[in-house]
């Protein structure tokens, strides 16, 4: 199906752990986007991406690595998990052009560490 | 640096009665507008935007906001309201001219519920 997908939506890993979480979009779109949402903070931009091989941080990249080989998966990855990422992490995608603009989300992953 | 605020937390509104969710934003430069929503276990659905143009901007499912330069509001309204309409709302802001201008910025976002 097209869209964006994540994978898994669901994630329990103990603190210290590597957890990766993905990101594919069937629209190819140039610009990708990692965000957490966390009550009382709405969302905040977490690392992005303007094409394959292209990634730069966002707001809150600590703790965080991305890597983007293909436009079309931009998987985010959490080198030793803490409590304080626990979160729900939305992977985003959008282009560029006089009519567009708006970056288009995917269902997210709520990620518990304990 | 961009913001944007939403300075209700929660709005309360009886079905039928016309709803009206607030957004204020501050850019350096002028600014690209996005209305989304999010309903409960689900990401973000796109809405609206302002880029250049009408000031008042019609989107998905009836809704529509004004863009207000003076006042540096956007604000999200709709005619009337439906208990469907219950959901988590967020506004966000780019700035064009500025340093990473691709990024958005999002609101804490506002509870809307909606009361048959």
């Amino acid at each position: 199906d097209a869209g964006i997908t994540q994978s898994p939506r669901y994630k329990i890993t103990e603190t210290g752990r590597q957890v990766t979480l993905m990101c594919h979009q069937t629209w190819s779109h140039s610009y990708m986007f990692w965000y957490r949402q966390d009550l009382g903070h709405g969302l905040r931009l977490i690392y992005y991406s303007a094409a394959a091989d292209i990634t730069d941080k966002g707001e809150v990249p600590d703790g965080y690595v991305v890597s983007r080989s293909k436009t079309e998966n931009f998987p985010l990855t959490l080198e030793s998990a803490t409590r304080s990422q626990t979160s729900v992490y939305f992977c985003a995608s959008s282009e560029e052009g006089v009519s567009s603009y708006e970056q288009y989300f995917g269902p997210g992953t709520r990620l518990t560490v304990t | 640096a961009q913001s944007v605020a939403q300075p209700e937390d929660q709005v309360n509104v009886a079905e039928g009665n016309p709803l009206t969710v607030k957004c204020t934003y501050s850019v350096s430069g002028n600014p690209y507008l996005f209305w989304y929503v999010q309903y409960p276990n689900r990401g973000l659905q796109f809405l609206l935007k302002y880029i250049t143009g009408d000031n008042l901007v019609k989107g998905s499912y009836g809704f529509e906001a004004e863009f207000n330069k003076s006042q540096t509001s956007f604000h999200l309204k709709k005619p009337s309201a439906l208990v469907s309409d219950s959901a988590l709302y967020f506004c966000a802001v780019r700035d064009i001219e500025g340093a990473g201008s691709y990024q958005l910025t999002f609101g804490k976002g506002t509870k809307l519920s909606v009361i048959p």
